[in-house]
């Protein structure tokens, strides 16, 4: 079974309306992150929260994490069109030393 | 703002050829990071490199790779003979901590192996 699962797998949406991202994981975490990958591209950090924290925010970006539930969202607010990309969710899994990505959602944004 | 600097930006071989992937992690990071992504798969994690030494690493991660901080700046990425299935997008990235920090990535190395 996957580490970190994103739902939904695609989401397109017009420029805006909010966009919400789901992330669940199976073992306990220190800490979950999430990353954007525009096509064919790096990945670029976005926020990270800590396993005693509940929600964190950064700019339109607002992210919440369920330790009971094993699951983290990642809300976008007011989307744009240059919010296309991949969004990933990455955890710890509890080991210092990696993280474990998601399979990602694919979000478009629609101007 | 430092970042990670990777080269090549594309690197086509011949299976069965040795590759070197190379890295410019940023200057006050300590722990470094490889890590793969197929065409249209996940990422996945390879191998972690802390105080000169592999701190952990993944199945992938068999005989045919290693890696190496050959100076204060450089952390490379060696496949000694490679495979068609090596073909991936590589990741380089590197941290000021542990997982409890954010992880840096640089802009990836495609690896086309015929």
């Amino acid at each position: 079974s996957q580490q970190g699962e994103e739902d939904p797998q695609a989401l397109s949406i017009q420029e805006g309306e909010n966009a919400t991202m789901n992330c669940s994981y199976k073992t306990s975490i220190n800490n979950l992150q999430w990353y954007r990958q525009n096509s064919g591209r790096g990945l670029v950090h976005l926020i990270l929260i800590r396993s005693n924290e509940r929600e964190k925010h950064s700019g339109r970006l607002r992210v919440t994490l369920d330790t009971s539930k094993k699951s983290s969202s990642l809300l976008i607010t007011a989307s744009r069109a240059a919010d296309t990309a991949s969004y990933f969710c990455a955890t710890d899994a509890g080991d210092p030393d990696k993280l474990i990505f998601g399979t990602g959602t694919r979000l478009q944004v629609f101007p | 703002e430092p970042e990670v600097t990777q080269t090549p930006s594309h690197q086509v071989t011949q299976m069965g050829q040795e590759v070197i992937l190379r890295c410019v992690p940023i200057s006050n990071h300590l722990y470094f990071y490889w890590y793969r992504q197929i065409l249209g798969q996940k990422v996945e994690f390879l191998v972690s490199f802390y105080n000169n030494e592999i701190s952990e690493k993944s199945e992938i991660f068999d005989d045919q790779f290693s890696v190496e901080r050959p100076d204060g700046s450089n952390f490379t990425l060696k496949i000694r003979s490679t495979k068609l299935e090596d073909s991936a997008m590589y990741f380089c990235a590197s941290a000021e901590g542990g997982s409890a920090y954010e992880q840096y990535f640089g802009p990836g190395t495609r690896l086309t192996v015929t």
